[in-house]
């Protein structure tokens, strides 16, 4: 069966430092994304995995590990507007399946 | 700019209509869709994949008989929400790629209210 697992809400302050993690268990694996959304409004991309290691693009980051289903997203220097929901999504079998996704709140 | 287009973003239809959601791709071919709905303060929850020229792969659970999907071209994938009720009001979403080892673009997403 598909199984994506992230915690459901986190809090953090603002310029710090916040990981959000996501193991997932599917049939079959093409790659990891990140996505962001804000309520009402449709997913952004924010990175893609597909190979073991980490991916850095500005303040956002990827790891991934296939070996042991994991990854996590990587916010630095939070701001405020970073206030949103975190979804993982495992590509696979010919499908793209989401987690349920991470409400992340930055408070001053 | 958008490079999949989704129509209407809202719409309010009555008890028992039915409705139709497009899903478009602007500027390639897509030879995959998926469709997915989302409720408030949930994720986004995958209700079928859609290959060009095929009937759809339904999820678990997923009427095929009420949510109607058709990709007929390359370009163009629809939803019909057939004899629509209140609780399938929801915010319903559509992705599109070349390939499955391509990258996904999403539509902006369609808000239904069944009154």
């Amino acid at each position: 069966g598909q199984n994506i697992d992230q915690p459901t809400e986190m809090t953090a302050t603002e310029g710090a430092i916040v990981q959000i993690n996501c193991t997932y268990q599917t049939s079959g694996f093409n790659g990891l994304f990140w996505y962001q959304q804000h309520a009402g409004e449709a997913p952004t991309f924010l990175s893609y995995n597909v190979l073991d290691g980490l991916e850095e693009k500005g303040r956002f980051s990827s790891f991934l590990s296939r070996s042991k289903g994991y990854s996590y997203l990587l916010l630095k220097e939070l701001q405020m507007k970073d206030s949103a929901s975190y979804l993982c999504a495992v590509q696979g079998g010919g499908k793209l399946i989401f987690g349920q996704g991470t409400e992340l709140s930055v408070k001053p | 700019g958008a490079v999949v287009s989704q129509h209407p973003s809202r719409v309010i239809c009555k008890s028992g209509t039915s409705v139709k959601i497009e899903c478009r791709s602007l500027d390639f071919q897509a030879t995959t869709m998926f469709w997915y709905r989302q409720f408030p303060k949930q994720s986004l929850m995958l209700m079928a994949t859609s290959n060009e020229g095929s009937k759809a792969t339904y999820e678990q659970g997923v009427e095929k008989d009420k949510f109607l999907i058709n990709h007929a071209s390359l370009t163009l994938s629809t939803l019909t929400v057939a004899s629509a009720h209140p609780e399938d009001s929801s915010f319903y979403i559509c992705s599109a790629t070349q390939g499955m080892r391509d990258t996904i673009y999403f539509g902006e997403g369609s808000w239904l209210t069944v009154v």
